[in-house]
């Protein structure tokens, strides 16, 4: 089974700041990993997907993450961050090796920019 | 084009009623999955449906918790005798089933919020 951990459940930043949200993840196979983000009063999109090749992927509105397979971690990054990015943050799981679909979410980081 | 939608938004029942929950994915996906989200936590996995079958429902917690698709479209979960600990809100995605399988993106409707009095 599959399990995920994100370590920081809130940040505040000012705009213009750097983010980087943590998230590592158990699991003995191959994973695909996602960033979901949920703005307030909205559902839940995609901000980025890895399966393969590149560890660095860039997603949606400047965001980034890496994934570093010796670490089981899968940081997502933004170098300045806006007053907009406020919301809540989810890193995401599936089992890439046994095709199974459904996602292990972690608990979220909440981050709040400040004007 | 619409999104994955869900009704009611909100409902509100008593302990031990039943109640049911509605899911209109995304048209022409063939992939719906149910989460449960409770407060504080990130979505949990609850059932997989493949067309109209359950490809995958691991996640149900106990047997009071069952889900339809029958015609491969829309999908409800029903909850019976109800209990104050399935207070939530119940996420429905839908994604679609071209190569990729479990990489597809997975669309998550507004949710229901369910409150067991």
């Amino acid at each position: 089974a599959q399990s995920v951990s994100q370590h920081n459940h809130h940040v505040i930043l000012s705009e213009a700041a750097s983010l980087e949200l943590g998230c590592n993840y158990s699991y003995g196979g191959t994973v695909n990993l996602f960033w979901y983000v949920q703005y307030p009063g909205q559902h839940l999109q995609l901000l980025l997907k890895y399966f393969s090749g590149d560890p660095l992927v860039k997603g949606i509105k400047g965001f980034e993450a890496e994934f570093i397979k010796s670490k089981f971690s899968f940081n997502l990054r933004k170098p300045s961050v806006q007053w907009s990015d406020t919301a809540e943050y989810f890193c995401a799981v599936n089992a890439q090796d046994t095709g199974r679909r459904a996602l292990t979410f972690g608990s979220g980081t909440r981050l709040q920019v400040q004007p | 084009g619409a999104g994955v939608s869900q009704t009611p938004s909100n409902k509100v029942t008593e302990k031990g009623k039943y109640v049911e929950l509605r899911c209109d994915p995304i048209s022409g996906h063939t992939a719906l999955y149910w989460y449960r989200q409770s407060l504080g936590q990130g979505p949990e996995f609850l059932i997989y449906f493949q067309g109209t079958g359950a490809a995958d429902d691991s996640g149900l917690p106990n047997d009071r918790f069952f889900a339809v698709r029958p015609e491969g479209s829309v999908s409800t979960l029903k909850i019976q005798r109800t209990e104050r600990g399935d207070s939530a809100v119940y996420l429905c995605a839908s994604s679609s089933s071209l190569s990729g399988g479990a990489r597809n993106e997975q669309f998550f409707g507004p949710g229901t919020r369910l409150t067991v009095l």
